[in-house]
């Protein structure tokens, strides 16, 4: 069974340009989440969805941050424009309801450079 | 906001038992005690969880102390693809919305 796939794995932009980050979760998984890492620091949530609903979204900072995620399935989180200090690893995770725990899977992560 | 408390760092012999501590003494009746792991360059991977009792997979085992205040995280022949961050997280059992905090972890080292 194939895993929670991002892309791309990196990426290296100017402050002030956009960026976006694509996240295909493991099917049949209805929560999607978009975490935020930071160096030497643990993920830290930026957004949930349950199917396409985002149901948790305190987190994000709307000014210059968006995602969507359309149909239910795919996900994308941008940002626009891009400050030196979103420069982190933005990953994604997925979840059903097999089983008991509903333990998070997550994707490799996407390494954002701003310069 | 973290409920749990780990050390920073560990070292660990190549082939010996990792015992990775972890303290959660504010934890409520309905949290469950999981772990999580994260290789350089990876997302974090589960690994176990657990309420009260010992459990064990073919990862590792997890021993919860009777009074729920502390468990810790045994690797038992823990090999150099071990090396990784490990997250102490509680949290309760039942639904999606209830975030994961991972906290800083304890970075373990596999010294050969």
């Amino acid at each position: 069974e194939a895993g929670v796939v991002q892309s791309p794995r990196y990426k290296i932009i100017e402050k002030k340009q956009p960026v976006a980050f694509w996240c295909n979760p493991i099917s049949g998984h209805n929560t999607l989440y978009w975490y935020l890492q930071n160096l030497g620091q643990g993920p830290e949530l930026l957004i949930r969805y349950e199917n396409e609903e985002a149901v948790d979204d305190s987190q994000l900072p709307k000014d210059r941050f968006s995602a969507e995620r359309l149909k239910g399935v795919d996900s994308t989180l941008k940002i626009q424009p891009a400050e030196l200090g979103d420069s982190a690893v933005y990953l994604c995770a997925s979840s059903g309801e097999s089983g008991e725990g509903y333990e998070q899977y997550f994707g490799p992560g996407t390494r954002l450079t701003v310069t | 906001d973290a409920k749990t408390t780990q050390p920073t760092s560990m070292d660990c012999a190549e082939g010996r038992a990792a015992n990775l501590p972890c303290n959660h003494s504010t934890i409520s009746g309905n949290e469950y005690v999981y772990w999580y792991r994260q290789i350089h360059s990876q997302g974090p991977q589960y690994i176990i969880h657990g309420l009260k009792n010992n459990e064990t997979n073919e990862m590792a085992s997890l021993i919860i102390t009777e009074d729920r205040k502390s468990s810790t995280l045994i690797l038992p022949h823990a090999t150099l693809r071990d090396t990784a961050v490990y997250y102490c997280i509680v949290r309760p059992h039942l639904g999606t919305g209830n975030q994961f905090y991972f906290g800083t972890g304890t970075s373990l080292t596999v010294i050969p």
